[in-house]
C-alpha cells in the first residue's frame, strides 16, 4: 500500500526549543492531517489540512500542506514537556471522501525539562 | 465526554478463542471506521461504514474477521479463532461527512488492545 515517509524518526529536545518533522509521499493527497498519540491511547487530532499550501496553527503548533500536495511539515514552538509522544502523519486522497487515512510510522518527541 | 468511545480497553484471550469489541462514535456521526495499529507501526486500515452500510474492507480484514453497524450508530467487531499475529490496538473512529470538507475530520477513540497468548 501506500507509505508516508515521516522524519525524523525520534527527537530529544530541551524544554523550549522549537521542534520540526515532516512528511512526504510519492502521491498526491488531498488531505494532511497531524495527531498525537501518547501511549496506549488513540491518535489525537492537532491539525486539519484541506487545501495546497494552506498555512494552519493551534496554538503553538503550525502545519502546512505542501503546495506539491505530496508533504506536509508540523512545527511546534517553545516546547514544554507534556509535549512529548508519538506525532503521526496521516494522508488521504479517496476523492473527496477521504475516508481512508495512510499514516507515517511516526516521530517519537522527548523533551528534557 | 461526547468522544469516540470503545470497550474494552485491554482483552487478554488465549489463541482460538473469539473476541468482540464495541464502538461507540461521536453521536452525530455517520462515518464510522476500524483500524489496526501495532507497535512501532501507524494506524492501518481496516473498514469503514456509512450508516449502518459497510462501504469498504482493507484486505488486511480476513474471512475471521467481522465487523457490523447494525443500526448506523454503534459498531462490534469480532475477531474469531484469534491467532498471536492478531494481537494489537483496533482503533475505532467517526466522522460527519457530507458537510464540507471541514466536517470530514477523523476523530479516533482511545482504543482496544489485544493480546492473544
Amino acid at each position: 500500500g501506500q507509505q508516508l515517509n515521516q522524519s525524523p524518526q525520534s527527537m530529544f529536545i530541551q524544554e523550549g526549543e522549537d521542534v520540526s518533522m515532516n512528511c512526504t509521499s510519492s502521491s498526491i493527497f488531498n488531505t494532511w492531517l497531524w495527531y498525537k498519540q501518547d501511549p496506549g491511547e488513540g491518535p489525537v487530532l492537532l491539525i486539519a489540512l484541506y487545501k495546497a499550501g494552506e498555512l494552519t496553527s493551534n496554538g503553538r503548533l503550525t502545519a502546512q500542506f505542501g503546495i506539491t500536495r505530496k508533504d506536509s511539515f508540523l512545527n511546534i514552538s517553545a516546547s514544554i514537556p507534556s509535549d512529548v509522544g508519538i506525532y503521526f502523519c496521516a494522508g488521504s486522497n479517496s476523492g473527496g471522501s477521504n475516508y481512508k487515512l495512510t499514516f507515517g510510522k511516526g516521530t517519537l518527541l522527548t523533551v528534557n525539562p | 465526554d461526547t468522544g469516540v468511545s470503545q470497550d474494552p480497553r485491554h482483552k487478554i484471550t488465549k489463541r482460538g478463542q473469539n473476541v468482540t469489541f464495541r464502538c461507540d462514535p461521536i453521536s452525530e456521526h455517520n462515518r464510522l471506521y476500524w483500524y489496526r495499529q501495532t507497535l512501532g507501526q501507524g494506524p492501518e486500515f481496516l473498514t469503514y461504514f456509512q450508516n449502518e452500510a459497510q462501504l469498504e474492507k482493507s484486505r488486511l480484514l480476513s474471512d475471521r474477521f467481522s465487523a457490523e453497524r447494525p443500526k448506523g450508530s454503534f459498531s462490534t467487531l469480532e475477531i474469531q479463532r484469534t491467532e498471536q499475529g492478531d494481537s494489537a490496538m483496533y482503533l475505532c473512529a467517526s466522522s460527519l461527512f457530507g458537510q464540507l470538507s471541514s466536517g470530514n475530520t477523523i476523530y479516533f477513540g482511545e482504543g482496544s488492545w489485544l493480546t492473544v497468548v
